[in-house]
């Protein structure tokens, strides 16, 4: 059972450009989580999804940045016309659906965006 | 919106201290969850802790959940080199959602 795998681990962009993270979750998960962490920094909240439903994304900006989990296919994050402080690493992570709460999320190893 | 602080945001022990990091939730928790980051590395679950009260401990490392399940501690015996990373606690919501603490990053001279 493979784990959370996120691709490209390293992504580069000029700014003005866009920036596509893909995240696909461990093998029967159905809930994914975006967070967006700054060096020496914590991990900021992003979006929870459920396939096809964003559940939470309170802390996504309201301009640029939209993410999906559709039917088929990995989660998206997607961000337009990135701009230099949009440099971070961008975790994801998949936890299984539970009838007794939330349960252990497992974290792929990331994306390193740099806005060059 | 459902907030969880968590202190100090940094500590540096020598080797062979006790280092201990704390997690405050604003609401009751249905769970928490602590995780490690190594440098360079993404976080990864050390441990799950459910009920009101509850204590468990892997080795050198003890973590406690508050009686009203609305905080936490992860206390490290005789903190080693190995133990170098960032320490985050995450609270589970009623409604399946993991809200994470800021992260405490630790430090450990030899």
């Amino acid at each position: 059972n493979a784990g959370v795998m996120q691709n490209p681990r390293h992504l580069v962009r000029r700014r003005g450009q866009e920036a596509r993270l893909r995240c696909s979750p461990m093998k029967g998960h159905s809930h994914v989580y975006w967070y967006r962490q700054l060096p020496e920094e914590g991990l900021k909240f992003m979006v929870y999804l459920q396939k096809e439903n964003i559940i939470d994304e309170s802390g996504m900006p309201k301009e640029r940045f939209s993410a999906e989990f559709p039917k088929e296919g990995p989660s998206i994050l997607r961000i337009q016309q990135v701009v230099r402080g949009d440099s971070a690493a961008y975790f994801c992570a998949s936890s299984p659906q539970s009838r007794g709460g939330v349960t252990e999320a497992f974290f792929g190893q990331g994306t390193r965006l740099t806005v060059v | 919106g459902q907030q969880v602080m968590q202190i100090p945001q940094y500590q540096h022990v020598q080797e062979g201290e006790d280092f201990t990091t704390y997690c405050n939730s604003s609401t009751t928790l249905s769970n928490i969850q602590w995780y490690k980051q190594r440098p360079g590395g993404h976080p990864v679950f050390l441990i799950q802790l459910v009920k009101s009260g509850e204590v468990k401990k892997q080795k050198r490392l003890t973590f406690q959940f508050g009686e009203a399940k609305k905080n936490s501690s992860l206390h490290i015996t005789a903190t080693q080199t190995t133990d170098v990373g960032t320490y985050f606690c995450a609270g589970g919501i009623y409604g399946n959602k993991l809200v994470f603490g800021a992260g405490t990053i630790l430090r450990v001279k030899s």
